[in-house]
């Protein structure tokens, strides 16, 4: 079945650092992939997401690339802030109504000042 | 898009009872979702509720343990009966975009059991 794979965190970094936070699945078909972020206290809102292979998904510095050769979906972000501590959520799911999204365990980012 | 609205946001139970989570859509959807998020954890999928027909649950998830009501398009419960503080997550709604695959989620009930 279909699963995704996130890198295990915590992951702490200095404000201004670079972020990787790396991601691969496993699916069936052609998935589209996200990123959720839960900050504390609050649900997931969605961060950004790619529908198609080599389709860059890109939202507050944030991006990912759909890249089907390596089966990942890296988000990445140039210059991390305080305010980005959160837990970052990599998914993936079917464009039809039917197909539930698949979860990744999460990341927790934690960024110092 | 669409804005979900949960309540209650949080609460305190005591072993043995049971609590009703509302979810309400600002819009008509056809299909809503549960989810349990426990402490640390990545989100599971509860069950499925579609208006007018049986919830659907994903394996190791119950009708008896977690009812689920969904009396129109715009609103669905999720009952947690009998708790344990197994039964400690936080639980979210979620209903799907029209044509775009993404789930948009409520803020989530974030369940304490003692």
């Amino acid at each position: 079945g279909d699963s995704v794979t996130q890198m295990e965190g915590p992951v702490t970094l200095s404000e201004e650092a670079f972020l990787t936070i790396n991601c691969t699945y496993t699916a069936t078909g052609y998935p589209s992939l996200f990123w959720y972020v839960q900050y504390p206290g609050e649900g997931l809102q969605l961060l950004l997401k790619a529908t198609k292979a080599d389709d860059k998904g890109s939202n507050k510095g944030f991006e990912a690339t759909y890249r089907k050769e390596t089966t990942s979906f890296h988000l990445e972000k140039g210059s991390v802030q305080v305010s980005d501590s959160a837990v970052y959520f990599c998914a993936l799911g079917g464009n039809n109504a039917g197909n539930m999204l698949t979860f990744g365990g999460g990341t927790r980012l934690m960024v110092k000042p | 898009s669409a804005v979900i609205s949960q309540k209650p946001s949080r609460d305190i139970c005591q072993r043995g009872t049971s609590l009703t989570i509302q979810c309400q859509v600002d819009s008509q959807v056809t299909m809503m979702f549960w989810y349990r998020q426990q402490p640390g954890q990545s989100l599971t999928l509860i069950a499925t509720a579609n208006q007018g027909s049986e919830a659907t649950y994903e394996s190791g998830f119950v009708i008896d343990k977690f009812p689920i009501s969904r009396p129109n398009l715009t609103f669905s419960t999720l009952t947690v009966s009998n708790m344990s503080p197994e039964d400690s997550s936080i639980y979210l709604c979620s209903t799907r975009g029209l044509g775009t695959g993404e789930l948009f989620f409520g803020e989530g009930s974030r369940l304490t059991v003692l």
